[in-house]
């Protein structure tokens, strides 16, 4: 059973332009939702999280926005940069468990120059 | 660089046979999480460590088993491989005690090739 549905599988946006990935959530037990970037050939890396308590965060460039009823969360790239190309992984847990992550399936994020 | 190392980073074998896969936490980490990424399956949970002892599997086959050593390194071995096995193989670990964030410290991963 897939607990987190992610989209797009891939993503190609021009320079400058806007990035939008769609995450959406089964198990109402979860409590904390982090978005990782990865590199090819490097492992994951926290990008940004949030926790439901709040319906949007943003660090610089990028925001979550989070809607508990509907059980989606979206990752925005603003001002898309070609160094932002990598794949993107939302993710989610519970408390008790929080470090054990439930992953979506990943978006391939392309910014052309 | 997260502080976490993976050995190897590439190996092939064949099938029926049996490997070791190798992490060191980031320094201070108690915890240490395995996963797996192949194309179909995405990122899967495998097993966490912490201290020395298994906090929780997830979806690890009974073909393969982890341990976490006194000095905090773990080790995933895989035996009996099947060609299915094909993945890239992580390692995380995570901050000791304090605030529960949540942040996982990604390794750069061990790929592993069974022909």
């Amino acid at each position: 059973q897939q607990q987190v549905k992610q989209s797009p599988q891939s993503l190609i946006v021009q320079k400058g332009g806007i990035s939008i990935i769609n995450c959406a959530y089964e198990n109402t037990a979860f409590d904390y939702f982090p978005w990782y970037q990865q590199f090819p050939g490097k492992g994951p890396a926290l990008l940004i999280a949030i926790r439901p308590d709040v319906s949007e965060k943003k660090e610089g460039r990028f925001t979550i926005s989070f809607n508990k009823s509907a059980k989606q969360f979206s990752l925005h790239i603003m001002d898309s940069q070609p160094g932002d190309s990598a794949t993107y992984f939302c993710a989610a847990s519970k408390t008790g468990s929080a470090r054990q992550l439930t992953f979506g399936s990943g978006t391939q994020l392309t910014v052309l120059p | 660089d997260s502080g976490v190392t993976q050995t190897p980073k590439h190996l092939i074998t064949a099938t029926g046979q049996r490997v070791t896969l190798r992490c060191s936490p980031r320094s201070g980490d108690l915890s240490v999480y395995w996963y797996q990424q192949s194309l179909d399956q995405g990122l899967q949970f495998l097993i966490q460590y912490y201290n020395g002892e298994e906090r929780a599997k997830g979806n690890i086959l009974e073909r393969f088993s982890a341990q976490q050593f006194p000095d905090l390194h773990s080790e995933l071995n895989l035996s009996s491989l099947e060609l299915g096995d094909s993945a890239l193989y992580f390692c995380a670990s995570s901050v000791a005690g304090g605030a529960n964030t949540g942040e996982l410290f990604f390794g750069e991963g061990s790929r592993l090739t069974v022909l």
